[in-house]
C-alpha cells in the first residue's frame, strides 16, 4: 500500500514569511496527525484530527499556526507569520480508527527560516 | 512530556543482537509500549508494540517485564541498516484521542 505522502521535501524561506505543508494519508485511515521535530529532539505533536474534526490541537500555537482538513482526506498546516524557532522537520502521520491503532508516518517537510 | 527513559546511544556489532531498553516506571495499566525507529532524514517507522505479553513480529521482539515497568526491544540479528535512533513510547489515553510522546530516543549504531 501507499504510504503518508508529504510536500514540498524542503522549504527556505524568511522569517515573517507565510508557509504551507501538504499531506495525503494512507487510503482509508480517519486519524491524521502533525508533527513538529526539532534537530535533535523526537516528535511533538501539534494537532491530531478524527475524519474532518480536531481532536486535540492543545500543542498547536495558535497566533501563527494553522492546520485544516476540509474532506477529512488530505490536511494542510500553515505557518502565518513564521519565525526563526519554527526551523524544523514538520511530520504528518495516520493511522485507522481505533483505540491501538500504530501510527504510520510520511518522510517530512524541512523548513528552513532565514 | 515524555514519559520513558532510555540510555542515549548503544553500538552493536553486525549480526549479534541489538537489546534496546526502556523504562516507565510510571505506565499505567491500560497503556501500551511502543516502539519506533527513524533512519537519517526519513520518518519515524512503526516496529511494535505490546500491553503485557511478549510480542515478536518480522522485525522485533519486545520483552516488557511482569511489572510493566521496563520493557526492552530485541533485533535478533542487527544489520548496518538498523542503524538508527529508536523511540519507546508509553502510548497516553485521553478522553480526546491517542497521544504520542516521543522523548530523544536511543541512537543506536550498528558497527561492520
Amino acid at each position: 500500500e501507499a504510504g503518508v505522502a508529504q510536500s514540498p521535501r524542503y522549504k527556505i524561506i524568511e522569517k515573517r514569511q507565510s508557509v504551507a505543508f501538504w499531506c495525503n494519508p494512507i487510503s482509508g485511515h480517519a486519524t491524521l496527525y502533525w508533527y513538529q521535530q526539532i534537530l535533535g529532539q523526537g516528535p511533538k505533536l501539534l494537532i491530531q484530527f478524527q475524519n474532518n474534526g480536531v481532536v486535540d490541537d492543545s500543542q498547536l500555537p495558535k497566533d501563527r499556526f494553522s492546520a485544516e482538513r476540509l474532506k477529512g482526506v488530505d490536511s494542510t498546516l500553515k505557518i502565518q507569520p513564521a519565525k526563526l524557532e519554527d526551523s524544523a522537520v514538520y511530520l504528518c502521520a495516520s493511522s485507522l480508527q481505533g483505540y491501538n491503532q500504530p501510527q504510520h508516518f510520511g518522510d517530512g517537510t524541512r523548513l528552513s527560516i532565514l | 512530556d515524555a514519559k520513558t527513559t532510555q540510555p542515549t546511544s548503544m553500538d552493536c556489532a553486525e549480526g549479534r543482537a541489538a537489546n534496546l531498553p526502556c523504562n516507565h516506571s510510571t505506565i499505567s495499566g491500560n497503556e501500551y509500549v511502543y516502539w519506533y525507529r527513524q533512519i537519517h532524514s526519513q520518518g519515524p517507522q512503526y516496529i511494535i508494540h505490546g500491553l503485557k505479553n511478549n510480542e515478536t513480529n518480522e522485525m522485533a521482539s519486545l520483552i516488557i517485564t511482569e511489572d510493566r515497568k521496563s520493557s526492552t526491544l530485541i533485533l535478533p540479528h542487527a544489520t548496518l541498516r538498523d542503524t538508527a535512533v529508536y523511540y519507546c513510547i508509553v502510548r497516553v489515553a485521553t478522553n480526546t484521542g491517542n497521544q504520542f510522546y516521543f522523548g530523544t530516543g536511543t541512537s543506536l549504531t550498528v558497527i561492520p
